[in-house]
């Protein structure tokens, strides 16, 4: 089936720094999406990027579809305490199976004070 | 609530029984995903339902796992003669339209000892 190769896998950075973490996929995707989990909630929708090069901001996010369709990057600026979480990009097919997400595994970061 | 709702939020089994998860959507959400999250592991998909039907079943790993919408709302995966390798967390999303935002309840944390 369909991968996603999620880097870093973890990141340590003190507060205040810049965070950049990438997606890459096998195939094509139509959709790639960010989404953020805290420790015991559900996954929660940070950006969605629906067209090849576009660049979308979210305050102190920005993240990238890629020009090939088959990669993505998330970028965090300023960091703070409250960034930490696991990070996934996730990425939806095309056609009759538009509705399914196909997950990485996620990056772990923690931002010191 | 005005969230996706989960229940149980951690259920304690042996190998072998039969279990129950409960998702709750949020109101007037026509579409309703399952999805499992194994330790370390982004979230796959398991089902989605439009409606009262399952419009996609694939990711359901085997004929042990069922799941039913029977009013278009309220759904419950039911898993049968469980093993220890079920042990994951298992979120439930729903959206408004079968291309809508996804949203994440807590999910319910199985352990199968």
């Amino acid at each position: 089936g369909q991968q996603l190769n999620q880097s870093p896998q973890s990141m340590f950075i003190q507060e205040g720094e810049d965070v950049s973490m990438n997606c890459t996929s096998s195939s094509i995707f139509n959709t790639w999406l960010w989404y953020k989990q805290d420790p015991g909630e559900g996954p929660v929708l940070l950006i969605a990027l629906y067209k090849a090069g576009e660049l979308t901001s979210n305050g102190r996010l920005t993240a990238q579809f890629g020009i090939t369709r088959k990669d993505s990057f998330l970028n965090i600026s300023a960091s703070i305490p409250s960034d930490v979480g696991i990070y996934f990009c996730a990425g939806q097919l095309g056609g009759g199976s538009n509705y399914k997400l196909t997950f990485g595994k996620g990056t772990l970061l923690t931002v010191n004070p | 609530g005005a969230g996706v709702s989960q229940t149980p939020s951690n259920k304690v089994t042996e190998k072998g029984k039969y279990v129950e998860l409960r998702c709750d959507p949020i109101s007037g959400h026509t579409a309703l995903y399952w999805y499992r999250q194994s330790l370390g592991q982004g979230p796959e998909f398991l089902i989605y339902f439009q409606g009262t039907g399952a419009a996609d079943d694939s990711g359901l790993p085997n004929d042990r796992f069922f799941a039913v919408r029977p009013e278009g709302s309220v759904s419950t995966l039911k898993i049968q003669r469980t093993e220890r390798g079920d042990s994951a967390v298992y979120l439930c999303a729903s959206s408004l339209l079968a291309t809508g935002e996804l949203f994440f309840g807590e999910g319910s944390r199985l352990t199968v000892l």
